[in-house]
């Protein structure tokens, strides 16, 4: 079946520990995108890539990293220097978007990150 | 500023009845798409329902439809005959045309709980 896969699901960390969150895509997709959502709030788009070898910053880049160097993956870094990392992480894909509006995004289950 | 704007943090439905969620966006884009989404317990994100600013009816998905009010900025989603399962966050989402890549911008959500 085709979809997106997060792993770990739950995932516990030290303070001031580096650490990377997995998303894997099968969809073909072209584009990727990384979410924080904080408790009873909205999505905030942290990195997106339109293409392999190319990533941009989104609205709440500062203290994570991100890598594409396959078309299947979108690893994310939690770097110490994020002062609140503690939230639930959503990674999603989608088709590369042109001038059609209608471009979905597909999310995969999410990851929760504790920072102890 | 807030771009989308969700009013309602919570709402209780009855089953069978219908339920509508408010969101009011903005934006200085003439070419945008307005996406609701659900987010169950579980924390994946479903896509429910798109509406295009040009798209001259409003949009219908089954037991969800979009009442669009475009001079208003609005994006209103009707849920009809409530179910259980309709109880989860329902979160509004614009992407502006214009703008480079297939971003995202969500509302902060509308909790729905349905009474059996």
């Amino acid at each position: 079946d085709g979809g997106i896969t997060q792993s770990p699901k739950y995932l516990f960390r030290k303070e001031g520990q580096n650490v990377t969150l997995s998303c894997e895509q099968n969809l073909n997709h072209d584009a990727m995108y990384w979410y924080r959502q904080d408790p009873g709030q909205g999505l905030r788009l942290i990195y997106y890539s339109q293409i392999v070898n190319d990533f941009q910053k989104g609205d709440i880049a500062e203290g994570y990293s991100v890598s594409r160097e396959k078309k299947e993956s979108f690893p994310l870094t939690v770097t110490s220097a994020q002062k609140n990392p503690t939230a639930f992480y959503l990674c999603a894909s989608s088709i590369a978007a042109g001038t059609s509006g209608r471009v979905e995004q597909f999310f995969g289950p999410g990851t929760r990150l504790t920072v102890l | 500023a807030q771009k989308i704007t969700q009013t309602q943090p919570g709402m209780f439905v009855q089953e069978k009845e219908a339920v509508t969620l408010d969101c009011t966006y903005d934006t200085s884009d003439q070419s945008y798409g307005l996406f609701w989404y659900k987010q169950p317990s579980s924390g994946e994100m479903i896509f429910l329902i798109y509406q295009g600013s040009y798209d001259e009816q409003n949009a219908t998905e089954g037991r969800y439809s979009l009442n669009f009010q475009k001079a208003r900025k609005s994006a209103n989603l009707v849920i009809s005959a409530s179910q259980l399962g309709d109880s989860a966050m329902y979160f509004c989402a614009m992407r502006e045309l214009q703008a480079a890549g297939n971003k995202l911008t969500f509302g902060g959500g509308t909790r729905v709980l349905v009474k059996p």
